[in-house]
Parts: structure tokens; C-alpha cells; sequence
């Protein structure tokens, strides 16, 4: 599996977009980028992935560069409760069972009033 | 979101008392995952399922055991639990097709004493 790089922290005002990023420069062309998030004391939770065009759903956008060397999840219009933990994660889609979540140390987004 | 729930959310034990946790699922999802969760060690698969009385382990699941007679029901036991066993524990479902998008239950906290 890739590894990947974001900033430990980032602030973003309430209302805002808030972007942010993930480096995974020895991503694979097979492996797709899956964001997670964690709300403290919540479970994770999904919030989108993509293999190399841009998505889009109903809780944020994906954007990822040509080369796929790094991507970005943009909020559109941040609130409080956006405030967590971001995963950028990268694997390969796999049909089978057995597929061991595991989230480095993330972004740290806090919303502010 | 995904109907995914706990049951207990909490709970205090002693050592050496057997407990059984459930997760419950409404979406007829194939895959189920336990996952425990501590500082400093992230997310940990314990032990999961493809399917109606098809389970395997995770990487940390000694001392737990699983079963899952129904699709929707998916039981984690500690036979005998320990200190080390206190834990934040994760129930994620997914379903055939992308075993990487996983949506987690609200978790529960076990406390062994």
C-alpha cells in the first residue's frame, strides 16, 4: 500500500471551504484514495474515494491531480461538526472480505466560529 | 446512516468475566468487521466475516471469539476478559464489491477492572 503524507493540523472558518490535502506520491495505478474521518469519540467514517477523476457526493468533492501523486477533499462549506480527524488512505479495491482498515496519523480540522 | 448499531455502549466488568458485545446491521451487508481502538495503537482488526457462519481473524485476535449466525448479527466474545482487553471497540459492515468502503458502527466502551 502507498504511503501517504498529510499536515498533522488545519483550521478552517465556519462556512469556509476547507481542502485538504494528501500527498501519496508511490501511488500505484491500481490503488485507489479513500478519505475517512473521525469525530472524536464517534466511529470512522466514509466519506469518499476515487481511482483518478474527481468525485463528488453529497458530504465533500475528491480532487485528484493527473499524475495521482496527491489529492485533495474539499468541504465546501465547513461547519463545526466538520471539525475531526481527515484519513487519506491508499489501497487497492478489493471484492473480498479481510480488508484491514488502517489510518496513519491524519489531519487534525478544526472549524472555527 | 448506515444502520449500524452497538449494544452495550458501555460497560464495566471485572476480570475473568465472560462479555459479549453485539452489532447489529439493517443494510444486508455481506462483510462485518470488529475493530478495537486504543491510543496510540489506531484502529485494530479483531476479527471479521464474509458471510453467515464464515469468520476469520484479524491481527490481534487472541482472546476473542466471534459468531454470526444471521446476516444482520455479528457477536464479539471475551471468554474470560482482562485489563488489557479495556477498549473502544468498532463494529464496520461493507458490502460486496469494495471491502475498503466501510461504515462503522457508534462503538462500544468496555471497561475491565
Amino acid at each position: 500500500d502507498a504511503k501517504t503524507t498529510q499536515p498533522t493540523s488545519m483550521d478552517c472558518a465556519e462556512g469556509r471551504a476547507a481542502n485538504l490535502p494528501c500527498n501519496h506520491s508511490t501511488i500505484s495505478g491500481n490503488e485507489y484514495v479513500y478519505w475517512y474521518r473521525q469525530i472524536h469519540s464517534q466511529g470512522p467514517q466514509y466519506i469518499i474515494h476515487g481511482l483518478k477523476n474527481n468525485e463528488t457526493n453529497e458530504m465533500a468533492s475528491l480532487i485528484i491531480t493527473e499524475d495521482r501523486k496527491s489529492s485533495t477533499l474539499i468541504l465546501p462549506h465547513a461547519t463545526l461538526r466538520d471539525t475531526a480527524v481527515y484519513y487519506c488512505i491508499v489501497r487497492v479495491l478489493k471484492e473480498t472480505s479481510g480488508s484491514r482498515l488502517t489510518f496513519g496519523e491524519g489531519t487534525q480540522l478544526t472549524v472555527n466560529p | 446512516d448506515a444502520g449500524i448499531t452497538q449494544s452495550p455502549r458501555h460497560k464495566v466488568t471485572e476480570t475473568g468475566t465472560p462479555v459479549t458485545l453485539r452489532c447489529h446491521q439493517t443494510e444486508n451487508h455481506r462483510y462485518m468487521y470488529w475493530y478495537r481502538q486504543d491510543p496510540g495503537h489506531g484502529l485494530r482488526l479483531i476479527h471479521y466475516s464474509y458471510g453467515v457462519k464464515d469468520t476469520d481473524k484479524g491481527e490481534v485476535s487472541d482472546g476473542y471469539s466471534v459468531s454470526r449466525s444471521k446476516t444482520e448479527d455479528f457477536l464479539l466474545t471475551l471468554e474470560s476478559a482482562t485489563s488489557s482487553q479495556t477498549s473502544v471497540y468498532f463494529c464496520a459492515i461493507s458490502g460486496y464489491g469494495n471491502s475498503y468502503e466501510q461504515y462503522f458502527g457508534p462503538g462500544t466502551r468496555l471497561t475491565v477492572t
